[in-house]
Protein backbone atom coordinates (compact mmCIF):
# COMPACT_ATOMS: atom_id res chain seq x y z
CA UNK A 1 0.00 0.00 0.00
CA UNK A 2 1.18 3.13 -0.94
CA UNK A 3 2.25 5.50 1.83
CA UNK A 4 2.80 8.99 2.62
CA UNK A 5 4.24 9.67 6.77
CA UNK A 6 4.53 13.01 8.24
CA UNK A 7 6.24 12.97 11.47
CA UNK A 8 3.71 14.43 13.55
CA UNK A 9 -0.11 14.60 13.88
CA UNK A 10 -0.23 18.01 16.46
CA UNK A 11 2.52 19.94 16.97
CA UNK A 12 2.24 23.11 19.41
CA UNK A 13 5.38 25.45 18.90
CA UNK A 14 6.19 28.87 20.93
CA UNK A 15 6.83 31.96 18.62
CA UNK A 16 10.15 32.13 17.32
CA UNK A 17 10.97 28.68 17.49
CA UNK A 18 12.27 27.06 14.27
CA UNK A 19 10.27 24.71 13.70
CA UNK A 20 10.68 21.25 10.93
CA UNK A 21 8.02 19.29 9.60
CA UNK A 22 9.47 16.00 7.95
CA UNK A 23 7.43 14.15 5.26
CA UNK A 24 8.43 10.53 3.32
CA UNK A 25 6.55 8.77 0.72
CA UNK A 26 7.79 4.89 -0.29
CA UNK A 27 6.31 5.07 -3.78
CA UNK A 28 9.79 6.56 -5.38
CA UNK A 29 8.12 9.84 -6.81
CA UNK A 30 9.60 12.38 -8.17
CA UNK A 31 7.25 15.29 -6.99
CA UNK A 32 6.55 16.61 -3.29
CA UNK A 33 4.45 19.40 -2.42
CA UNK A 34 3.56 20.69 1.03
CA UNK A 35 0.26 22.92 1.19
CA UNK A 36 -1.57 24.98 4.01
CA UNK A 37 -5.14 24.14 4.77
CA UNK A 38 -7.22 26.84 6.45
CA UNK A 39 -11.06 27.19 7.08
CA UNK A 40 -12.35 29.17 3.63
CA UNK A 41 -8.93 28.81 2.23
CA UNK A 42 -8.87 25.49 1.09
CA UNK A 43 -5.56 24.56 0.08
CA UNK A 44 -2.63 26.96 -0.66
CA UNK A 45 0.33 25.32 -2.21
CA UNK A 46 3.37 26.53 -0.16
CA UNK A 47 6.65 24.77 -1.72
CA UNK A 48 6.88 22.04 -3.99
CA UNK A 49 10.06 20.13 -5.03
CA UNK A 50 10.36 18.21 -9.01
CA UNK A 51 13.47 16.57 -8.36
CA UNK A 52 16.32 15.97 -5.52
CA UNK A 53 17.98 19.26 -4.08
CA UNK A 54 15.07 21.00 -6.41
CA UNK A 55 12.68 23.48 -5.08
CA UNK A 56 9.82 25.82 -6.24
CA UNK A 57 7.51 28.48 -4.67
CA UNK A 58 4.27 28.30 -4.68
CA UNK A 59 1.50 30.54 -3.61
CA UNK A 60 2.52 31.40 0.11
CA UNK A 61 6.07 30.75 0.46
CA UNK A 62 7.06 33.48 3.03
CA UNK A 63 7.95 32.42 5.90
CA UNK A 64 8.86 29.64 4.98
CA UNK A 65 11.95 27.06 3.37
CA UNK A 66 11.91 23.54 2.16
CA UNK A 67 15.20 20.93 2.17
CA UNK A 68 14.97 17.73 -0.60
CA UNK A 69 18.26 16.11 0.11
CA UNK A 70 16.70 12.92 -0.86
CA UNK A 71 13.95 11.74 -3.49
CA UNK A 72 11.97 10.17 -0.59
CA UNK A 73 12.03 12.94 1.85
CA UNK A 74 10.61 16.74 1.34
CA UNK A 75 11.21 18.96 4.99
CA UNK A 76 8.69 22.08 5.49
CA UNK A 77 11.07 24.71 7.99
CA UNK A 78 9.60 27.40 9.73
CA UNK A 79 12.50 29.77 10.53
CA UNK A 80 10.67 31.85 13.47
CA UNK A 81 7.23 30.52 13.96
CA UNK A 82 4.45 33.05 14.22
CA UNK A 83 0.97 32.77 15.65
CA UNK A 84 -0.54 33.59 11.98
CA UNK A 85 1.21 29.99 10.63
CA UNK A 86 -1.09 28.05 12.54
CA UNK A 87 -2.26 25.99 10.40
CA UNK A 88 -3.00 22.03 9.19
CA UNK A 89 -0.10 21.11 7.20
CA UNK A 90 -0.41 18.49 4.01
CA UNK A 91 2.27 16.82 2.41
CA UNK A 92 1.87 15.03 -0.75
CA UNK A 93 3.79 13.65 -3.59
CA UNK A 94 3.47 12.60 -7.15
CA UNK A 95 5.08 11.32 -10.31
CA UNK A 96 5.38 12.87 -13.57
CA UNK A 97 2.84 10.16 -14.89
CA UNK A 98 0.00 8.40 -13.78
CA UNK A 99 -1.89 11.46 -14.27
CA UNK A 100 -0.24 13.17 -11.97
CA UNK A 101 -2.73 12.14 -9.22
CA UNK A 102 -1.55 12.97 -5.78
CA UNK A 103 -1.25 11.92 -2.43
CA UNK A 104 -1.48 13.12 0.47
CA UNK A 105 -0.24 12.40 3.87
CA UNK A 106 -2.53 12.51 7.27
CA UNK A 107 -1.47 16.50 7.64
CA UNK A 108 0.23 17.95 10.74
CA UNK A 109 -1.83 20.51 12.71
CA UNK A 110 0.53 23.23 14.02
CA UNK A 111 -0.07 25.38 16.56
CA UNK A 112 1.72 28.60 17.20
CA UNK A 113 1.64 30.27 20.37
CA UNK B 1 -5.01 30.55 -15.81
CA UNK B 2 -6.37 27.15 -14.71
CA UNK B 3 -8.87 27.21 -11.79
CA UNK B 4 -11.94 25.30 -10.09
CA UNK B 5 -14.74 26.58 -8.87
CA UNK B 6 -16.87 24.03 -6.56
CA UNK B 7 -20.17 24.92 -4.85
CA UNK B 8 -19.96 26.70 -1.21
CA UNK B 9 -21.07 24.35 1.58
CA UNK B 10 -21.48 23.16 4.12
CA UNK B 11 -24.43 21.04 2.01
CA UNK B 12 -26.66 19.19 4.36
CA UNK B 13 -28.41 16.18 3.52
CA UNK B 14 -30.53 13.09 5.56
CA UNK B 15 -29.16 9.83 5.01
CA UNK B 16 -30.60 7.77 1.66
CA UNK B 17 -30.70 11.28 0.16
CA UNK B 18 -29.45 11.87 -3.32
CA UNK B 19 -26.37 14.12 -3.32
CA UNK B 20 -24.77 16.71 -5.98
CA UNK B 21 -21.78 18.66 -5.52
CA UNK B 22 -20.91 20.90 -8.85
CA UNK B 23 -17.89 21.33 -10.05
CA UNK B 24 -16.43 23.47 -13.23
CA UNK B 25 -13.34 24.41 -14.24
CA UNK B 26 -11.24 26.10 -16.52
CA UNK B 27 -7.99 24.69 -17.95
CA UNK B 28 -6.04 24.85 -21.38
CA UNK B 29 -5.55 21.80 -23.04
CA UNK B 30 -6.84 18.68 -21.55
CA UNK B 31 -6.62 18.21 -17.76
CA UNK B 32 -7.28 15.25 -16.15
CA UNK B 33 -9.96 15.37 -13.13
CA UNK B 34 -10.39 14.50 -9.35
CA UNK B 35 -12.36 14.12 -6.59
CA UNK B 36 -10.47 14.30 -3.59
CA UNK B 37 -12.50 13.26 -0.03
CA UNK B 38 -11.22 14.16 3.69
CA UNK B 39 -12.73 12.78 6.47
CA UNK B 40 -12.22 14.78 9.71
CA UNK B 41 -8.78 14.54 11.73
CA UNK B 42 -7.61 13.26 8.27
CA UNK B 43 -4.93 14.17 4.72
CA UNK B 44 -6.85 14.10 1.46
CA UNK B 45 -7.86 11.04 -0.15
CA UNK B 46 -8.57 10.07 -3.92
CA UNK B 47 -11.95 9.07 -4.02
CA UNK B 48 -11.86 9.07 -8.54
CA UNK B 49 -10.71 10.83 -11.09
CA UNK B 50 -11.25 10.91 -15.00
CA UNK B 51 -8.57 11.75 -17.64
CA UNK B 52 -10.58 12.47 -20.48
CA UNK B 53 -13.34 13.84 -21.91
CA UNK B 54 -16.52 11.92 -21.54
CA UNK B 55 -14.92 9.74 -18.47
CA UNK B 56 -16.83 8.47 -16.23
CA UNK B 57 -14.85 8.51 -12.56
CA UNK B 58 -17.02 6.16 -9.92
CA UNK B 59 -16.18 4.92 -6.51
CA UNK B 60 -18.01 3.64 -3.46
CA UNK B 61 -21.55 4.57 -5.18
CA UNK B 62 -19.89 8.01 -6.29
CA UNK B 63 -19.81 8.71 -9.69
CA UNK B 64 -18.30 11.82 -11.50
CA UNK B 65 -18.10 12.61 -15.46
CA UNK B 66 -16.13 14.61 -17.18
CA UNK B 67 -17.85 16.93 -19.51
CA UNK B 68 -15.77 19.03 -21.72
CA UNK B 69 -18.62 20.74 -23.61
CA UNK B 70 -19.79 21.97 -20.20
CA UNK B 71 -16.00 22.03 -18.56
CA UNK B 72 -17.76 20.33 -15.81
CA UNK B 73 -17.33 17.40 -13.29
CA UNK B 74 -19.94 16.96 -10.94
CA UNK B 75 -20.02 14.56 -8.21
CA UNK B 76 -23.10 12.34 -7.29
CA UNK B 77 -24.31 9.37 -4.96
CA UNK B 78 -27.11 8.21 -5.48
CA UNK B 79 -28.31 7.12 -1.71
CA UNK B 80 -25.86 9.28 1.24
CA UNK B 81 -24.66 7.45 4.31
CA UNK B 82 -23.39 9.46 7.34
CA UNK B 83 -20.14 7.81 7.39
CA UNK B 84 -20.09 9.87 4.02
CA UNK B 85 -19.72 13.20 5.85
CA UNK B 86 -16.68 14.60 5.11
CA UNK B 87 -14.83 17.53 2.88
CA UNK B 88 -15.29 17.00 -1.13
CA UNK B 89 -12.65 18.98 -3.01
CA UNK B 90 -12.84 19.24 -6.74
CA UNK B 91 -8.79 19.35 -8.74
CA UNK B 92 -7.53 19.24 -12.04
CA UNK B 93 -4.01 18.32 -13.21
CA UNK B 94 -3.25 20.30 -16.52
CA UNK B 95 -0.06 17.73 -16.84
CA UNK B 96 3.45 18.66 -16.80
CA UNK B 97 5.57 18.14 -13.41
CA UNK B 98 2.31 18.14 -11.26
CA UNK B 99 2.82 21.75 -9.85
CA UNK B 100 0.21 22.72 -12.30
CA UNK B 101 -2.52 20.50 -9.67
CA UNK B 102 -5.14 23.05 -8.82
CA UNK B 103 -7.67 22.37 -6.15
CA UNK B 104 -11.52 23.56 -5.61
CA UNK B 105 -11.85 24.99 -2.00
CA UNK B 106 -14.26 22.23 -0.66
CA UNK B 107 -17.62 21.48 0.24
CA UNK B 108 -18.84 20.43 3.52
CA UNK B 109 -21.22 17.48 3.14
CA UNK B 110 -23.07 16.56 6.16
CA UNK B 111 -25.77 13.99 6.49
CA UNK B 112 -28.09 13.35 9.51
CA UNK B 113 -29.13 10.02 9.84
Amino acid sequence: DVKVTQSSRYLVKRTGEKVFLECVQDMDHENMFWYRQDPGLGLRLIYFSYDVKMKEKGDIPEGYSVSREKKERFSLILESASTNQTSMYLCASSSTDSYNEQFFGPGTRLTVL
Amino acid sequence: GNSVTQMEGPVTLSEEAFLTINCTYTATGYPSLFWYVQYPGEGLQLLLKATKADDKGSNKGFEATYRKETTSFHLEKGSVQVSDSAVYFCALSAGGQGFSFIFGKGTRLLVKP
